[in-house]
């Protein structure tokens, strides 16, 4: 059974730090592209960044709003996705969802961890 | 960027009703469109993907249909777990955008 389980959120203040952790499991991680997509309280979805599999370069894009602030990495050996997050703005409190797709066009979202930026 | 735009934002329909939502793409996208269903505090759970194909475990009542820039979800007859807000969203490119969303309301 595919999942994908999202850890490490918090509250944190303004120009903090935080790291957040996607632990997936079902299916074979070495080889899926992984996304991070935000939701900010009562608002739509925002896609926030990409990393490709390693055999397909590793590298990663971001969304204008991150880049320069976020980064996106992935640990195959633990199955594990991060996004280190510096330089936090109230405008980032959002719930963090990581996410994937399959060579079927199916996709698959994890629950979310909940980043609250305040002072 | 791909611009999704969802219609209507709000839609206030029955038990039983027959109901479309439609998303536009402000670009060819071809058939890489995914729809979700979203209640308060939970994820969105995915409904169809690749335009027309029905996530496992997701009712028949469900369906995705069109290509290109111009696609809808219909809903054959509304249940009462159906009230929830429905988002679509574009992989065709590796930036994936969403639509605002459609809130489906009791009339």
């Amino acid at each position: 059974e595919v999942e994908l389980v999202e850890s490490g959120g918090g509250l944190v203040k303004p120009g903090g730090s935080l790291r957040l952790s996607c632990a997936a499991s079902g299916f074979i991680f070495s080889n899926a592209w992984m996304s991070w997509v935000r939701q900010a309280p009562g608002k739509g979805l925002e896609w926030v960044g990409r990393i490709k599999s390693k055999t397909d370069g590793g590298t990663t894009d971001y969304a204008a709003p991150v880049k320069g602030r976020f980064s996106i990495s992935r640990d195959d050996s633990k199955n594990t996705l991060y996004l280190q997050m510096n330089s936090l703005r109230t405008e980032d409190t959002a719930v963090y969802y990581c996410a994937t797709y399959f060579g079927s066009g199916s996709l698959f979202w994890g629950q979310g961890s909940l980043v609250t930026v305040s002072s | 960027d791909i611009q999704m735009t969802q219609s209507p934002s709000t839609l206030s329909a029955s038990v039983g009703d027959r109901v479309t939502f439609t998303c536009r793409a402000s670009q060819s996208i071809s058939s890489w469109l995914a729809w979700y269903q979203q209640k308060p505090g939970k994820a969105p759970k995915l409904l169809i993907y690749k335009a027309s194909s029905l996530e496992s475990g997701v009712p028949s009542r469900f369906s995705g249909s069109g290509s290109g820039t111009e696609f809808t979800l219909t809903i054959s007859s509304l249940q009462p777990d159906d009230f929830a807000t429905y988002y679509c969203q574009q992989y065709n490119s590796y930036l994936w955008t969403f639509g605002q969303g459609t809130k489906v309301e009791i009339k």
